[in-house]
């Protein structure tokens, strides 16, 4: 059971928008910034957002992410086969004094 | 460009022990936290140890407290994971990570990990 949680799926057709939402609590996302991470079949994570909503130089403004209370999401527009991966949320816990990961999202492009 | 090469994985009995190490480059090592991520076959991401810069300050979780031991040597650019008592449900792709500014932030670049496994 992680920390943060992901619905483990999701799905879209090409060209479609679709939100990937992350639950946390007060310790983790209700007092640190989130990140979200893509890990493409076979290779390792690349993060693709980071401080609740900025990305990465090279990460296209089809991905962002919003974050209020103790909830992030991410959004993905325009929705192209090349985003069909794993994709994870995680930040900081206060009480657990460590990092903690969402179960993951994988989603499919229809 | 930054590069970070995991190594020392391989199959180990329960109850074995092995290091970990990953090689960086591309960076100021010294100025930045390091972690250690691991991922189950068909599982999802793990967040296992982290480091300072410095290495003065360590962090793990409850899962491995205790067996395992993050340490890093700036001269060599180099971060380890001693691994000890390892156990089945150890068995994963170890992935070194490298934070951002923000040493509680982001993981701005992994590795290709190294994979553990542990069986008899």
């Amino acid at each position: 059971q992680s920390v943060l949680t992901q619905p483990p799926s999701a799905s879209g057709t090409p060209g479609q928008r679709v939100t990937i939402s992350c639950s946390g609590s007060r310790s983790n996302i209700g007092s640190n910034t989130v990140n979200w991470y893509q890990q493409l079949p076979g290779t390792a994570p690349k993060l693709l957002i980071y401080s609740n909503n900025q990305r990465p130089s090279g990460v296209p403004d089809r991905f962002s992410g919003s974050k209020s209370g103790t909830s992030a999401s991410l959004a993905i527009s325009g929705l192209q086969s090349e985003d069909e991966a794993d994709y994870y949320c995680s930040a900081w816990d206060d009480s657990l004094n460590g990092r903690v990961f969402g179960g993951g999202t994988k989603l499919t492009v229809l | 460009e930054v590069q970070l090469v995991e190594s020392g994985g391989g199959l180990v009995q329960p109850g074995g022990s092995l290091r970990l190490s990953c090689a960086s480059s591309g960076f100021t090592f010294s100025s930045y936290a390091m972690n250690w991520v691991r991922q189950a076959p068909g599982k999802g991401l793990e967040w296992v140890s982290a480091v300072s810069g410095n290495g003065d300050r360590t962090f793990y979780a409850d899962s491995v407290k205790g067996r395992f031991t993050i340490s890093r040597d700036n001269s060599k650019n180099t971060l380890y994971l001693q691994l000890n008592s390892l156990r089945a449900d150890d068995t994963a792709l170890y992935y070194c990570a490298k934070a951002g500014p923000r040493s509680y932030g982001e993981l701005d670049y992994w590795g290709q990990g190294t994979l553990v496994t542990v069986s008899s």
